[in-house]
């Protein structure tokens, strides 16, 4: 069965670092998400991606924030200058149109220190 | 702007007793209405969703769901459970012209004693 795979499974970094966070969504989909989950918080929406541009973001996603496809199968979670409070799970999903189930991949926990 | 609430954070019962989750959410317009589940060390998995026609929804593992839009609900059923229902469940709403940008619960930790 197809599945969206993230790497890595564990990043830690120092705060102030970039990190890039890395998806691979399902071949088919169209239309390839972030969210994130703080400990102990609801799973939130970041950002949604559709034929090469952001297509909606939450306010969450500010500048330090990007996404990129940078070839046809990855699709990336960049973060400029990570902060503590960027410590979460990022769960990439993709869905083959806007209104279908979304597929998500098992998380990427980020500890910044 | 959209808020969905879970009302039950940890629920603890026994194998074969029947389970439901409360869901409720709020939000004016047309909505899509998803739980997914959360086995312990695995990805979000989708259970069932709903974007029209019959508010009953049946999805995988002997879960169903009903949706009252009169109560803003959708809460989550299964008739028995079994100690492999362990997980935690979230339910999900998505405004139909949003498509996936999901606004999450706070999600319900289910442990089934065997």
């Amino acid at each position: 069965e197809p599945e969206v795979t993230q790497t890595p499974s564990h990043q830690v970094t120092q705060m102030g670092q970039e990190v890039i966070l890395r998806c691979v969504p399902i071949s088919n989909h169209l239309y390839f998400y972030w969210y994130r989950q703080i400990l102990g918080q609801k799973v939130e929406f970041l950002v949604s991606f559709y034929n090469n541009e952001i297509s909606e973001k939450s306010e969450i996603f500010d500048d330090q924030f990007s996404v990129e496809r940078p070839d046809g199968s990855n699709f990336t979670l960049k973060i400029r200058s990570t902060k503590l409070e960027d410590s979460a799970m990022y769960f990439c999903a993709s869905s083959v149109h806007l209104n279908t189930e979304a597929f998500f991949g098992q998380g990427t926990r980020l500890t910044v220190v | 702007a959209q808020s969905v609430s879970q009302h039950n954070h940890h629920v603890i019962l026994s194998e074969a007793a029947s389970l439901e989750l409360g869901c409720n959410y709020s939000y004016g317009g047309t909505v899509n209405l998803f739980w997914y589940v959360q086995y312990p060390g695995q990805h979000l998995q989708l259970l069932l969703k709903y974007f029209s026609g019959d508010p009953l929804v049946k999805g995988i593992k002997g879960f169903e769901a009903e949706f009252i839009k009169s109560k803003f609900s959708f809460n989550l059923r299964k008739p028995s459970v079994q100690w492999s229902d362990t997980a935690e469940y979230f339910c999900a709403v998505g405004a139909n012209n949003a498509g996936n940008m999901l606004t999450f619960g706070g999600g319900t930790r289910l442990m089934v004693k065997p």
